[in-house]
């Protein structure tokens, strides 16, 4: 069945470092590919999306591209904030899991001034 | 514009106790779900409905109820709560249930039982 796998957390990176979190999936077909973020007692919110291969999603400064080869969707931002400390999901919809969103176990990121 | 809100948002029940995790949305979408987050395991998919009086069973049901007799509202019952069903609840809701749309979530109930 389909699968979302992150890199393990906590990551932990001084402001103005860069950030990458890993994702990898499986699944047949051409899902769907999201990023979520979830910051501290709130529920999920979307960061951004790709829904084919080759596509590129991006906000706020995030950056993650969709790349069918190595079933990889893996989110960078080129100079973190404080701000952006929170949990980040990757997540994958598509038809081979029946259209139910499949979300890897969240990485949590803290940003040290 | 309220979205998905959760009520409550916090609850402590004992053991063998039921209750109900309230879930509506004001968007008109057609599919909502409930998920348990857990240390770990990130989000896993309790029941969903791609609408009114339709639903189904997700990852882990045992131990929950739902229904949809209404587009906006979802509830989750708990029938006899355990402490392993101490988590925090999500409800989310998508305009639709296939094709590339992403959910809008509520901001969580957390439960513990005791």
């Amino acid at each position: 069945g389909n699968s979302v796998t992150q890199m393990e957390g906590p990551v932990t990176l001084s402001e103005e470092a860069f950030l990458t979190i890993n994702c990898t999936y499986t699944a047949t077909g051409y899902p769907s590919l999201f990023w979520y973020v979830q910051y501290p007692g709130e529920g999920l919110q979307l960061l951004l999306k790709a829904t084919k291969a080759d596509d590129k999603g991006s906000n706020k400064g995030f950056e993650a591209t969709y790349r069918k080869e190595t079933t990889s969707f893996h989110l960078e931002k080129g100079s973190v904030q404080v701000s952006d400390s929170a949990v980040y999901f990757c997540a994958l919809k598509g038809e081979s899991g029946g259209f139910k969103t499949i979300f890897g176990a969240g990485t949590r990121l803290f940003v040290k001034a | 514009n309220a979205g998905v809100t959760q009520t409550p948002k916090f609850q402590v029940l004992k053991t063998g106790q039921s209750m109900t995790l309230q879930c509506a949305q004001d968007m008109n979408h057609e599919y909502m779900s409930w998920y348990r987050q857990d240390p770990g395991m990130g989000l896993r998919l309790i029941h969903y409905s791609v609408g009114a009086g339709i639903t189904d069973q997700g990852e882990v049901p045992n131990g929950y109820n739902v229904s949809r007799s209404t587009t906006e509202d979802f509830p989750l019952r708990l029938l006899s709560a355990a402490p392993s069903q101490t988590s925090v609840y999500f409800c989310a809701s998508s305009y639709s249930f296939t094709g590339n749309t992403e959910a809008f979530f509520g901001q969580g109930t957390r439960l513990t039982v005791v």
